[in-house]
């Protein structure tokens, strides 16, 4: 079993600041992927970044892929309240659907 | 475009009980995924169908089943129900042949065995 760990477990912070949440691996994926999920609904993508130091940009949430491809990072610049939710890393191999998913990092923001 | 739909929504079973869930994937696409999603164990593969056939599977017992139709609509069946099949059960569709194959994920059912 291939594990994401993804860090913080659980963060809180207020309106306007900023954050970094980090997801590792010890195993090298062919592409990772960033998912949003609210309550009572399925993970949403975000991005997907495939070339080992990639960065993408949406907006306010800029994504890094590692060199090594086994890791990866998702900042947000002046959190927003609906940037609520939880956030999730997955890691794909080539020519399969099955992706492994990180442990999730539940994002709060306070207005 | 209508997005992916499961039901039903919730269900309640009692251990030993067998239960099934259905999913219609995006028209289009016909490649249909099913996760499991925990507090304790987070989201994990369950299996991948493509075309009726099941392409992938990951590591759960043989009590986890399912299979899909002709129109791509997918059932998951999971038999000889176990508390620690407590979970949201989620379903996601795709296009293969699209780079990276993006997934597009129902709203899920949300099991309870009593």
């Amino acid at each position: 079993t291939q594990l994401l760990e993804q860090s913080p477990q659980f963060l809180s912070i207020q309106e306007g600041e900023n954050l970094t949440v980090y997801c590792n691996s010890s195993s090298v994926f062919s592409s990772l992927q960033w998912y949003r999920q609210e309550p009572g609904e399925g993970p949403v993508l975000l991005v997907t970044v495939v070339t080992g130091g990639e960065v993408k940009k949406l907006k306010r949430l800029t994504f890094q892929f590692g060199d090594a491809r086994k890791d990866s990072s998702l900042h947000i610049t002046a959190a927003q309240p609906g940037d609520t939710g939880l956030y999730l890393c997955a890691g794909g191999e080539t020519g399969a659907n099955n992706l492994f998913f990180g442990t999730g990092t539940r994002l709060t923001v306070i207005p | 475009k209508a997005g992916v739909t499961q039901t039903p929504r919730y269900l309640i079973k009692t251990r030993g009980q067998q239960v099934t869930l259905s999913c219609s994937p995006i028209s289009g696409h016909r490649s249909v995924s099913w996760y499991q999603q925990t507090p304790g164990q987070g989201l994990q593969f369950l299996f991948e169908y493509f075309s009726e056939t099941q392409r992938n599977k990951g590591n759960f017992p043989g009590r986890f089943s399912g299979r899909q139709f002709s129109n791509s609509r997918s059932e998951m069946n999971v038999s000889t129900l176990e508390l620690g099949d407590s979970a949201l059960y989620l379903c996601a569709s795709s296009s293969p042949g699209q780079a990276n194959e993006k997934l597009f994920f129902g709203s899920g059912t949300q099991l309870s065995v009593l």
